[in-house]
């Protein structure tokens, strides 16, 4: 079944303590990218990536780390984690848009974070 | 990409077409519109997509105007299970970077 599968799915945690939220995808995607969704301010994109070593930023980077050193997962890394991370995380893949692709993003199932 | 203009809220009766607007008056020539929606706190779903004409699948018909500022989404049957939030989202093709999402349409459906 192609599914893009995060890990954990609940995590509470304390201020500062590193944590990593794992992403894979089975369906050969060139494209991943993170998204946190907030109350009141939709979906906003964290990282994303082209392909496997290409990683840029988004549109809330800040306190925020993501590696692409396989074409499958995509992990983000909060190396001091602060109460305003706390949030509901969501990766996504999708093929290289092209002329013969739709461009449909694929979404996990999502990460709901609490940082004290 | 262009930015898009939802309404916050939306109620449709079960049974009933329900019809989501969306502006995005500064659309460019080789941008396509993109409806998802978001059930509860689940991973958003794509729903449909189009540059100029309309398209229909099995979850929705998309009706682009013919200037492009505008669109509607219609699901034509609406269920109790298609309550989500409706997002509409303008994109270029090929496009380096993923989707940004406004607010979105909160619809409900009512029994």
């Amino acid at each position: 079944e192609a599914q893009v599968t995060q890990n954990p799915r609940y995590l509470i945690t304390v201020t500062g303590k590193k944590l990593t939220v794992t992403c894979s995808q089975n369906m050969n995607h060139e494209y991943m990218s993170w998204y946190r969704q907030d109350p009141g301010l939709g979906l906003r994109q964290i990282y994303y990536s082209m392909n496997v070593e290409v990683t840029d930023k988004g549109d809330v980077p800040e306190g925020y780390k993501v590696s692409r050193k396989e074409k499958r997962n995509f992990p983000l890394i909060l190396e001091s984690p602060s109460p305003n991370q706390t949030s509901l995380y969501f990766c996504a893949s999708s093929l290289r848009t092209s002329g013969s692709s739709t461009g449909e993003l694929f979404f996990g199932e999502g990460s709901r974070l609490t940082v004290l | 990409d262009a930015k898009t203009t939802q309404p916050p809220s939306m109620d449709c009766a079960e049974g009933r077409a329900a019809n989501l607007p969306c502006n995005h008056s500064t659309i460019s020539g080789n941008e396509y519109v993109y409806w998802y929606r978001q059930i509860h706190s689940q991973g958003p779903q794509y729903i449909i997509h189009g540059l100029k004409n309309n398209e229909t699948n099995e979850m929705a018909s998309l009706i682009i105007t013919e200037d492009r500022k505008s669109s509607t989404l219609i699901l034509p049957h609406a269920t109790l299970r298609d309550t989500a939030v409706y997002y509409c989202i303008v994109r270029r093709l090929p496009s380096a970077r993923q989707l940004t999402f406004g607010s979105g349409t909160q619809l409900t459906v009512l029994p």
